[in-house]
């Protein structure tokens, strides 16, 4: 069974740098998929953040790609997401997901709320 | 950056009726399509990929048709657990993966 599990900081201040980390486990992150980040606003819909390939190919949102870093950990079977400069705007659900096509295995999310 | 267009915004129908959701792109993404649900303080859930496929586990009830433009989720028969958001997303053309707005259906 493939579980994926998001875990950071719930809080995070304006101009600030969000830091997420999604470990992986049922499943080998060497396997043919490709690990994501998306988010969701609080009542609002999905936004997707960018993926990762285990051998470092990285895609991201161009509406984000400015201030994102996707990095993955292949010895500790887990991906990573950084934000920086964040606001206001950046408060959400933040899932971590496997793409194959689709996203077919979703973490169970992390609010991250960004405030002073 | 292609963008889906879901209607209608809230459906409000009873359990044993048909849902029909709908699901327009803004330009051809050929069969390049999958519709979620989610449910309140849960993640999305994939139900059917590629316009037409139903994921693994997912009842017949749910069914997804349409290529090009324009695409559609059927839920045959309502049951209690069906009330929830759907949305719709796709990859023909990326970056970016893109969603649609979402769809609540609503008990009546």
């Amino acid at each position: 069974q493939v579980q994926l599990q998001e875990s950071g900081p719930g809080l995070v201040k304006p101009s600030g740098t969000l830091s997420l980390t999604c470990a992986v486990s049922g499943a080998s992150i060497r396997s043919r998929h490709w690990w994501s980040w998306v988010r969701q606003p609080p009542g609002k819909g999905l936004e997707w953040i960018g993926d990762i390939y285990f051998t470092g190919t990285i895609n991201y949102n161009p509406s984000l790609k400015s201030r994102v870093t996707i990095s993955v950990d292949e010895a500790k079977s887990q991906f990573s997401l950084k934000l920086r400069s964040v606001t206001a705007a950046d408060t959400a659900v933040y899932y971590c997901a496997r793409w194959g096509p689709y996203f077919d295995y979703w973490g169970q999310g992390t609010l991250v709320t960004v405030s002073s | 950056e292609i963008v889906l267009t879901q209607s209608p915004a809230t459906l409000s129908l009873s359990p044993g009726e048909r849902a029909t959701l709908s699901c327009r792109a803004s330009q051809s993404i050929s069969n390049y399509l999958a519709w979620y649900q989610q449910k309140p303080g849960q993640a999305p859930r994939l139900l059917v990929s590629d316009a037409s496929d139903r994921a693994t586990g997912i009842p017949a009830r749910f069914s997804g048709s349409g290529s090009g433009t324009d695409f559609t989720l059927t839920i045959s028969s309502l049951e209690p657990e069906d009330f929830a958001v759907y949305y719709c997303q796709q990859r023909s053309d990326w970056p970016p993966y893109t969603f649609g707005q979402g769809t609540k259906l609503e008990i009546k």
